[in-house]
């Protein structure tokens, strides 16, 4: 079957750097995306990679590689609102192209 | 409209009535999902309904749970006869179809019915 595997919880430090993997198992599939939700918040779209590589977009980076079935959220100058859940979710093929979505990382900063 | 809109915001009920939820989609916007959220936990998969294709009810927990979209737009989530572990936020989502950036891939979320079985 597909899945996404995403650690439940990562702690960083308000300034730094900090990197949310994503690994995936799923037969086919269109991209990767990352959504963020704030608690009492609503999902909202970050980022997609359909191609291998990384993708910028201001602060948060988003990187893929197929061939590792790998892929990863990259948040730098951790600000306080940056505390959230993190979802990654891929398209699947072979589920009507639904979206199959991780778990969630709850990310803390700390001041 | 400018964004999903879903009511009520908030419902509490009691065990054993049926409840509506109701998702007003992104105009334009022919995919749509229904996703159930526990305190603290991922996103449930309910249904999805794309354009006029079937819709694939593969994640509806029970026979109590139904959903439908009239004219390719609004959908109702409807749940009878309700038990406490019911009680969740209730998601909606819409996106365009097809792939890419401003396809499938990116879903707008509605701020969800957060649902209270008593």
């Amino acid at each position: 079957g597909q899945s996404l595997e995403q650690p439940s919880e990562v702690t960083a430090v308000e300034g730094a750097i900090v990197q949310i993997n994503c690994t995936y198992q799923t037969s086919g599939f269109y991209g990767l995306s990352w959504y963020q939700q704030h608690d009492g918040g609503a999902p909202t779209f970050l980022s997609y990679n359909a191609l291998d590589g990384l993708e910028e977009t201001g602060r948060f980076s988003s990187f893929l590689s197929r061939s590792d079935s790998y892929g990863y959220l990259l948040l730098q100058e951790l600000q306080m609102k940056d505390s959230a859940s993190y979802f990654c979710a891929v398209r699947d093929m072979d589920s009507n192209y639904q979206l199959i979505w991780g778990a969630g990382t709850k990310l803390i900063i700390k001041p | 409209g400018a964004g999903v809109s879903q009511s009520p915001s908030n419902k509490v009920t009691e065990k054993g009535k049926d409840v509506e939820l109701r998702c007003d989609p992104i105009s334009g916007h022919t995919a749509l999902y229904w996703y159930r959220q526990s305190l603290g936990q991922g996103l449930e998969f309910l249904i999805y309904f794309q354009g006029n294709s079937a819709p694939d009810k593969s994640g509806l927990p029970s026979d109590r749970f139904s959903a439908e979209r009239t004219g390719g737009s609004v959908s109702t989530l409807t749940i009878q006869r309700t038990q406490q572990e019911d009680s969740a936020v209730y998601l909606c989502a819409s996106s365009f179809a097809g792939q890419g950036r401003s396809g499938a891939n990116v879903l707008t979320f509605g701020a969800g019915s957060r649902l209270t079985v008593l």
